[in-house]
């Protein structure tokens, strides 16, 4: 069974431009969940999705972060426009069910914004 | 507030000890995780203990739990080189679905 895949791997991209991060949840997970690790910093839950559906977005930081499910599969994380403190690495995981079951992480895309 | 702090930031042994590694958090939680990631690779699952469990065993692993403390404890016995790792605890609390992490431990094993 494969496990959660991140596209891309890396990414170096300039200040004010976009970045779109793609993950590929399990298959028959419903959840998704994306993070992201700061520089040296702890990782940060930034949302959940059950579905298509946003579950909880408290960890978004600010409105240049969307995220979208769009039909329930995989998702993408849009950082539109792209500021420094935007690099860090992001995860997403996903579980087939809620209720802290476990997550899986997939391998992370590494984010440098110059 | 910062969930799940792991001490020390960073270990380093010799193959064949044990490592100890601690982590401490804040709120009440349902359960604690344990993640590893080899450097440049994603997080891999370890161990989850839940809140009404003390202590679990996976493999050379042992998790303890102590929520009047509010604290967890990874041991690594007969450590490898290929456990060299960044280790890092997760708590999810009891109010939502979502983990906090650490900061995460530092293991380095010298063959």
């Amino acid at each position: 069974e494969a496990g959660v895949t991140q596209f891309p791997s890396h990414s170096v991209i300039e200040k004010g431009q976009t970045v779109t991060l793609r993950c590929d949840p399990i298959s028959g997970h419903d959840n998704l969940y994306w993070y992201r690790r700061v520089m040296g910093k702890e990782i940060k839950f930034l949302l959940h999705f059950v579905k298509e559906s946003k579950q909880d977005e408290s960890g978004m930081p600010n409105n240049r972060f969307l995220a979208e499910r769009t039909g329930g599969t995989y998702s993408t994380l849009k950082v539109q426009p792209a500021e420094l403190e935007d690099s860090g690495v992001y995860f997403c995981a996903s579980s087939q069910l809620a209720n802290h079951e476990t997550q899986y992480f997939g391998p992370g895309t590494r984010l440098l914004v110059l | 507030s910062q969930q799940g702090e792991e001490d020390p930031q960073a270990l380093s042994i010799q193959e064949g000890e044990n490592a100890t590694m601690n982590c401490s958090y804040k709120t009440s939680i349902n359960n604690l995780q344990w993640y590893r990631q080899n450097s440049g690779r994603g997080l891999v699952h370890l161990i989850l203990i839940r809140s009404n469990e003390r202590e679990k065993h996976s493999g050379r692993l042992r998790v303890t739990l102590d929520t009047s403390k509010k604290s967890s404890s990874l041991l690594i016995t007969a450590s490898r080189a290929a456990d060299t790792a960044s280790y890092f605890c997760a708590t999810a609390p009891y109010n939502n679905n979502d983990m906090r992490f650490g900061a995460g431990t530092r293991l380095t094993v010298k063959p």
